[in-house]
């Protein structure tokens, strides 16, 4: 299996801040990787897919990057509805496998 | 706009067969693949399997052994089944669709808590 390893587990941020994921493949899975947000209570909802693509509807202070091994996802200017936990998962090999997640909390 | 909605028992015996179905509406299952994954309380998420509409499925290895998926395209409905079912099974379930390898999952379910409990 593919392991994803996402840092930091938890991030303590203030609204306006600039804020970066990382998510680390055990091994090579090229540009097949996609971030999701979830909030208490909710399934998860997609943001970005093949590392860098916006899902449609999705705002623009969120951005994704990497291929290969290392990922990142960015959200340029942290909102209040922001704060959640975000899982990256790989789409190169079955089976399908998920970060354990980074909680997004408000300092 | 399509829509996912899991249904079934949100209680179950231990050593009993847990079984859920995804109803899919808003746009027809074929052509897409059907996923399960779960969410144990305070916990991550972990796939548990697929079927594409022509009934081909992938399992995960770790649970290979106990699940079933199966789908009836004329109801629009995937459905899961897991065996012999312990307390580390009690979770969250979601049903959710993709569009194939490299594609990641676009629609989810609301989810449903499934607690194993005598």
């Amino acid at each position: 299996d593919i392991q994803l390893t996402q840092s930091p587990s938890f991030l303590s941020a203030s609204v306006g801040d600039r804020v970066t994921i990382t998510c680390r493949a055990s091994q090579g899975i090229s540009s097949y990787l996609a971030w999701y947000q979830q909030k208490p209570g909710k399934a998860p909802k997609l943001l970005i897919y093949a590392a860098s693509t916006l899902q449609s509807g999705v705002p623009s202070r969120f951005s994704g990057s990497g291929s290969g091994t290392e990922f990142a996802l960015t959200i340029s200017s942290l909102q209040p509805e922001d704060f959640a936990t975000y899982y990256c998962q790989q789409l190169n090999h079955y089976p399908r496998t998920f970060g354990q997640g980074t909680k997004v909390e408000i300092k | 706009q399509v829509q996912l909605q899991e249904s079934g028992p949100g209680l179950v015996k231990p050593s009993e067969t847990l079984s859920l179905t995804c109803t899919v509406s808003g746009g027809s299952i074929s052509k897409y693949y059907g996923s399960w994954i779960r969410q144990p309380p305070g916990k991550g998420l972990e796939w548990i399997g697929y079927i594409f509409y022509s009934g081909s499925t992938n399992y995960n290895p770790s649970l290979k052994s106990r699940v079933t998926i199966s789908v009836d395209t004329s109801k629009n409905q995937f459905s899961l089944t897991l065996s012999s079912v312990t307390a580390a099974d009690t979770a969250v379930y979601y049903c959710a669709r993709d569009a194939g390898y490299g594609d990641p999952f676009d629609y989810w379910g609301q989810g449903i808590l499934v607690t194993v409990s005598s």
